[in-house]
């Protein structure tokens, strides 16, 4: 069974491009939320998808989009990079992400490096 | 945003020591979770506190919910070099503390 997987591993771009990453959740979970992690600080929560919304989004502008699809997998997209956009990028799934004691599971993340 | 603070930031310890690390704030939550993460992995999640008071154990670490559901610790007894990680605390669906990173030395 294999647990969240995310694509692509590392990821080089420059300044004012585009990204897209991507993210299978572990099979069985249907919602999926993502979260960025800068050096030597812990992940700060950017959004969740759950049938195909977004349900909840934290502290992040626009230039910070995503997707769900019906399969549950999900995108997240970054326009107008910006050095600062440099991180790890992590996604983690869950089932119905209801409940107060609700599991999520990471993925390894995407290393997202912007010149 | 709830602003949570963990200290120490870092921590060095000799196996067989015992340690506490703590997760604060002056926000109250409905839930806490801690997680431990290693380099080049993402977070595992270790356990969900959501009682004031609340006191949860596994193996040899123990989580402690404060009453006023502010404040959480994460006590780990004769710790071994198998327990060396990044340890997280996190609101439901929040953005997480800093972190503590605990090396523990053979």
């Amino acid at each position: 069974d294999a647990g969240v997987t995310q694509s692509p591993t590392h990821l080089i771009k420059t300044r004012g491009q585009q990204v897209t990453l991507r993210c299978s959740p572990k099979s069985g979970h249907d919602t999926v939320s993502w979260y960025q992690q800068a050096l030597g600080q812990g992940p700060q929560f950017i959004f969740q998808y759950y049938e195909e919304e977004e349900r909840q989004r934290g502290n992040f502008p626009d230039r910070f989009s995503g997707h769900q699809f019906p399969n549950y997998s999900s995108e997240l997209n970054v326009n107008a990079l910006l050095l600062g956009d440099s991180a790890l990028y992590l996604c983690a799934s869950s089932f119905r992400g209801v409940g107060l004691s609700y599991e999520q599971y990471f993925g390894p993340g995407t290393r997202l490096t912007v010149t | 945003t709830q602003l949570l603070e963990q200290s120490p930031q870092f921590l060095s310890i000799q196996e067989g020591e015992n340690l506490t690390v703590y997760c604060n704030s002056s926000s109250v939550f409905s839930s806490l979770q801690w997680y431990r993460q290693e380099p080049g992995e993402g977070p595992v999640l270790l356990v969900t506190v959501v009682t004031g008071g609340e006191v949860k154990k596994l193996k040899r670490l123990t989580f402690q919910f404060g009453d006023a559901r502010k404040d959480s610790s994460l006590h780990i007894t004769a710790a071994q070099p198998g327990d060396t990680g990044l340890y997280l605390c996190a609101p439901l669906k929040s953005t997480f503390g800093d972190g503590t990173t605990l090396t523990v030395k053979p």
